[in-house]
C-alpha cells in the first residue's frame, strides 16, 4: 500500500499570499494518478486537481498541481478568504486500493 | 450531473452492524464506480473500499476486510455499505463518492455514532 505524507501539517498565511503544499509518496504513483481535495468544516471534500495537474470542473486557475513519481505539489497562487480549509492528496493508481494523505490545514495568519 | 444522497445519521451499540445507503440520481449506478470513505471526528479521510472496473470486483482496504460489505442495487440505483462488529473507533462520518479513481462526486455524509 502506498503511504502519502503531507507537509506541512499547518500553513499559516495571509490572504493574497502564495500557498505551497507538499505530498510525498512512499513509492512511485503510477501515471500520476494523484488528486487533491479541499474540505471545509461540515462539508464533503471537493475535488480540485486530478492526474497530478489537471483542474477539475469549475476550479479557479489560482489552483495548480505539479509533480510526478513520489513528489507532488499543490500551489494556490493568491489565497482568497474562501481558500482557508483542509487539503488532502490521494493516490488512485490504476486500480484500488486508494490512499489519502494526512492533510494540510491552511489557516489565516 | 451526478447527485449522491445518503441515508440519515445512525446510533449503534458496540458489536452491532450499520448499513448506510447512497442513492444515485442523474446517472445510472451501473455506469459508476462507487467508493466509500470515512472520517473520524477531527481526523483525516480514510478510504474503505470501492469498485475496481478493471477486475470487475469490489476491493476493500485491508483494515476493513471481513467487517465491511459494499453492495449495489441497480434496480433502485442505490449503493450500500454495511459495517459489522462496530466499536467506538468506528464513530465517523461515512461518505459515498464516485469517479474514475479521483472522486469527483460525493454524498453529503452519514454520521455513525457507536456508543453504549
Amino acid at each position: 500500500e502506498i503511504v502519502l505524507t503531507q507537509s506541512p501539517g499547518t500553513l499559516s498565511l495571509s490572504p493574497g499570499e502564495r500557498a505551497t503544499l507538499s505530498c510525498r509518496a512512499s513509492q512511485s504513483v503510477s501515471s500520476s494518478y494523484l488528486a487533491w481535495y479541499q474540505q471545509k468544516p461540515g462539508q464533503a471534500p471537493r475535488l480540485l486537481i486530478y492526474g497530478a495537474s489537471s483542474r477539475a470542473t469549475g476550479i479557479p486557475d489560482r489552483f495548480s498541481g505539479s509533480g510526478s513519481g513520489t513528489d507532488f505539489t499543490l500551489t494556490i497562487s493568491r489565497l482568497e478568504p474562501e481558500d482557508f480549509a483542509m487539503y488532502y492528496c490521494q493516490q488512485y493508481g490504476s486500480s484500488p486500493p486508494f490512499t489519502f494523505g494526512g492533510g494540510t490545514k491552511v489557516e489565516i495568519k | 450531473q451526478v447527485q449522491l444522497v445518503q441515508s440519515g445519521a445512525e446510533v449503534k451499540k458496540p458489536g452491532a452492524s450499520v448499513k448506510v445507503s447512497c442513492k444515485v440520481s442523474g446517472y445510472s449506478l451501473s455506469d459508476l464506480s462507487m467508493h466509500w470513505v470515512r472520517q473520524a471526528p477531527g481526523k483525516g479521510l480514510e478510504w474503505m473500499g470501492g469498485f475496481d472496473p478493471e477486475d470487475v470486483q469490489t476491493i476493500y482496504a485491508q483494515k476493513f476486510q471481513g467487517r465491511v460489505t459494499m453492495t449495489e442495487d441497480t434496480s433502485t440505483d442505490t449503493a450500500h455499505m454495511e459495517l459489522s462488529s462496530l466499536r467506538s473507533e468506528d464513530t465517523a462520518v461515512y461518505y459515498c463518492a464516485t469517479g474514475s479513481g479521483d472522486l469527483d462526486y460525493w454524498g453529503q455524509g452519514t454520521l455513525v455514532t457507536v456508543s453504549s
